[in-house]
C-alpha cells in the first residue's frame, strides 16, 4: 500500500477483554514500531521489529502486551484482559532503517484510538 | 532519567518570532536526532533530521545540534499560526538501533 494502514481506527471495548491491534506497513520497510500515545503526552516506545532479528520487547509495559510480526510484514498488538488505564492512542511505523539517518524516517500509520470502558 | 527530554509547554510564540524548542539526551552514544510535528488528532510527521554537530537548515526551520552538551533544538523562523502543533524530538538509540521520542512540546504561534 501506500502508506501505513492501521486497523480498527477506533476500538471500544469492555474491561478484561482482549484486543487485537493491526499494523499493515509500507511494503519493503524492514523495521516497525508500536508506540502508545495517551491524550496530551507523548509517544511511549512499546515494541520494535526490525528484519528477522528478535523483536525489542523492553518497552512492554505488563505481559498483558504481546505483539507479532508475521513474514516480515504485517504486525498484530495484542492486549489481554485490558484495563482502563490501557485507553490510549496505539500508533504503528515503519521505516527503511538502513543504517542511514535519512532512512530511518519513521512513516505513521493514523492510529487506532482504543477506549476501555 | 528519560532518555529524551523536553520541556512539554505550552510554549505561545507571536506571529512572525522566532520559536526555539530545545531537547536533551541521556544517551552519548545517540547519532541521529529527528524533529517531528503533530498537529492535534493528527499522526506525527517528520520534518527535519540533524546527525553531525551545527546547524541544519531547512527553510524556516533550522535543527542545532551539540553532541558534548548532548542537546538538540529546531527554530521556526517568521512563525506562522499554521505552525501551531505539538513538536517531538527523538533520538535513535546507538546499539538498541530504535527510535525513542521525548514527550513533546506544545506550541502555540498568536495571530
Amino acid at each position: 500500500g501506500a502508506g501505513v494502514s492501521q486497523s480498527p481506527s477506533n476500538k471500544v471495548t469492555e474491561k478484561g477483554k482482549d484486543v487485537e491491534l493491526r499494523c499493515d506497513p509500507i511494503s519493503g520497510h524492514t523495521a516497525l514500531y508500536w508506540y502508545r500515545q495517551s491524550l496530551g503526552q507523548g509517544l511511549e516506545f512499546l515494541i520494535y521489529f526490525q528484519g528477522n532479528s528478535a523483536p525489542d520487547k523492553s518497552g512492554l509495559p505488563s505481559d498483558r502486551f504481546s505483539a507479532e510480526r508475521t513474514g516480515g510484514s504485517v504486525s498484530t498488538l495484542t492486549i489481554q484482559r485490558t484495563q482502563q488505564e490501557d485507553s490510549a492512542v496505539y500508533l504503528c511505523a515503519s521505516s527503511l532503517a538502513q543504517g542511514w539517518a535519512s532512512n530511518e524516517k519513521l512513516f505513521f500509520g493514523s492510529g487506532t484510538q482504543l477506549s476501555v470502558l | 532519567q528519560k532518555e529524551v527530554e523536553q520541556n512539554s509547554g505550552p510554549l505561545s510564540v507571536p506571529e512572525g518570532a522566532i520559536a526555539s524548542l530545545n531537547c536533551t539526551y541521556s544517551d552519548r552514544g545517540s547519532q541521529s536526532f529527528f524533529w517531528y510535528r503533530q498537529y492535534s488528532g493528527k499522526s506525527p510527521e517528520l520534518i527535519m533530521f540533524i546527525y553531525s554537530n551545527g546547524d541544519k537548515e531547512d527553510g524556516r526551520f533550522t535543527a542545532q545540534l551539540n553532541k558534548a552538551s548532548q542537546y538538540v533544538s529546531l527554530l521556526i523562523r517568521d512563525s506562522q499560526p499554521s505552525d501551531s502543533a505539538t513538536y517531538l524530538c527523538a533520538a535513535l538509540i546507538q546499539g538498541a538501533q530504535k527510535l525513542v521520542f521525548g514527550q513533546g512540546t506544545r506550541l502555540t504561534i498568536n495571530p
